[in-house]
């Protein structure tokens, strides 16, 4: 079975820029659709970008234009560029596998903590 | 977007007991309805998935099973490692999740 592990989180301050990775074994990113789901302390799950075999990706309205999905086919990982970050974007960030619109498998998350 | 909103918000009960947890969409949504289990500390686990499929290694005594707006998760006897907080998640449009319900020991 497949496994995601997630890195690349940490503290930023407000308006700063991180990008988080997800790798990917035991099958292809590029064969699914990905997505990253985000978890605020204490709060529910919210999804926040996902990205489809053929290449297109969309994102939450809360982060659009802000954050940028994508992947690297050669390095079998997937990617989360997010810039100007606010405080509520503090939250535990997990990617996930999207079969048959369900997911599947999940990384670990890595935390991102948006704070001055 | 589809608002899920589960309840109870918290179920208190006790081994053995049976379980049932509730999911309500705010429109009528497709039989992509599935149930999330997650443990502190922990990444969110598949349990069932369109509606009332048991994901690969789920035990019986979890069922799903609802249309339209309302979706149940039953646990049919409960055991110690099932206390914890249970997700519904719709995939009709963008995805959304319930807010989640916490069941706890009694």
């Amino acid at each position: 079975e497949g496994q995601l592990v997630e890195s690349g989180g940490g503290l930023i301050q407000p308006g700063g820029s991180l990008r988080l990775s997800c790798a990917a074994s035991g099958f292809r990113v590029s064969d699914n659709y990905m997505n990253w789901v985000r978890q605020a302390p204490e709060r529910g799950l919210e999804w926040v970008a996902d990205i489809y075999d053929n290449g297109n990706t969309y994102h939450s309205e809360s982060v659009k234009g802000r954050f940028t999905i994508s992947r690297d086919n050669s390095k079998n990982t997937l990617f989360l560029q997010m810039s100007n970050l606010r405080v509520e974007d503090t939250a535990v960030y997990f990617c996930a596998r999207e079969i048959t619109w369900h997911y599947d498998i999940w990384g670990q998350g890595t935390a991102v903590i948006v704070s001055s | 977007e589809i608002v899920m909103t589960q309840s109870p918000a918290t179920l208190s009960l006790s081994p053995g007991e049976r379980a049932t947890l509730s999911c309500r969409a705010s429109h009528t949504i497709s039989r992509h309805l599935h149930w999330y289990q997650q443990k502190s500390g922990q990444a969110p686990r598949l349990l069932i998935y369109d509606v009332s499929n048991r994901a690969t290694g789920i035990p019986s005594r979890f069922s799903g099973s609802g249309s339209g707006t309302d979706f149940t998760l039953t646990i049919s006897s409960l055991e110690p490692e099932d206390f914890a907080v249970y997700f519904c998640q719709q995939r009709t449009g963008s995805p959304t999740f319930g807010q989640g319900t916490k069941l706890e020991i009694k």
